[in-house]
């Protein structure tokens, strides 16, 4: 299978608790996104990547949350001290970067999530 | 806001009949795609539209754009049960990437 990966596909933590979830994108996609979904709503935009760089972050990504690409490969999102407030889907997405006037064309391709439940 | 926002919230159709799903936004944008996603599962891409571009077709999905009106609407033909998902417009603006609305929530009984 070549899409992309998440793992683990559960958590179930305590609050208070630290979790990292992983991310193995598509090879060759050399952008990698980070989204947040709760029950009933849309993904919510975390975080991007470009390569190992990390372009932008959303206001909704607190400083209890971290999110690496240290190869421009697989990249990690860890919560600090999870809340009950952090329970949802966390989506990985990956995407290949074209030219600035071909990025109109850029698809993002996502991968199965990872469930949260901070209990 | 940055992101669009899909109309109805919920649709609830017979087998065979068509499903229409609206999405209006408020910035310029550069295309606009429409995701599916079954319950629990991630998003599966259907169909991107560029602004220049005002209708394109796959299978039974057929998407317009109207960029004066900045809304788009998704139809699903001759609907079957398997269609039954969450529909999710995204767009993405000049600069930054995409944002999705709360979705459409169609139910086809069978």
């Amino acid at each position: 299978d070549t899409g992309v990966s998440q793992d683990p596909r559960h958590k179930i933590t305590k609050r208070g608790q630290n979790v990292t979830f992983r991310c193995d994108p598509i090879s060759e996609h050399n952008r990698l996104y980070w989204y947040r979904q709760t029950l009933g709503q849309g993904p919510e935009f975390l975080t991007y990547f470009q390569n190992e760089a990390q372009l932008e972050k959303s206001r909704l990504l607190s400083d209890r949350f971290s999110a690496e690409r240290p190869k421009g490969s697989f990249s990690t999102l860890e919560i600090q001290r999870t809340e009950q407030g952090d329970s949802a889907m966390y989506l990985c997405a990956s995407s290949p970067f074209l030219t600035f006037f071909k990025s109109s064309g850029n698809t993002i391709y996502f991968g199965e999530g990872s469930w949260l439940t901070v209990v | 806001s940055q992101q669009g926002e899909e109309d109805p919230q919920a649709l609830s159709i017979q087998e065979g009949e068509n499903a229409t799903m609206n999405c209006s936004y408020k910035t310029s944008i550069n295309n606009l795609q429409w995701y599916r996603q079954n319950s629990g599962r991630g998003l599966v891409h259907l169909i991107l539209i560029r602004s220049n571009e005002r209708e394109k077709h796959s299978g039974r999905l057929r998407v317009t754009l109207d960029t004066s009106k900045k809304s788009s609407s998704l139809l699903i033909t001759a609907s079957r049960a398997a269609d039954t998902a969450s529909y999710f417009c995204a767009i993405r603006a000049e600069f930054n990437d995409m944002r999705f609305g709360a979705g459409t929530r169609l139910t086809v009984k069978p």
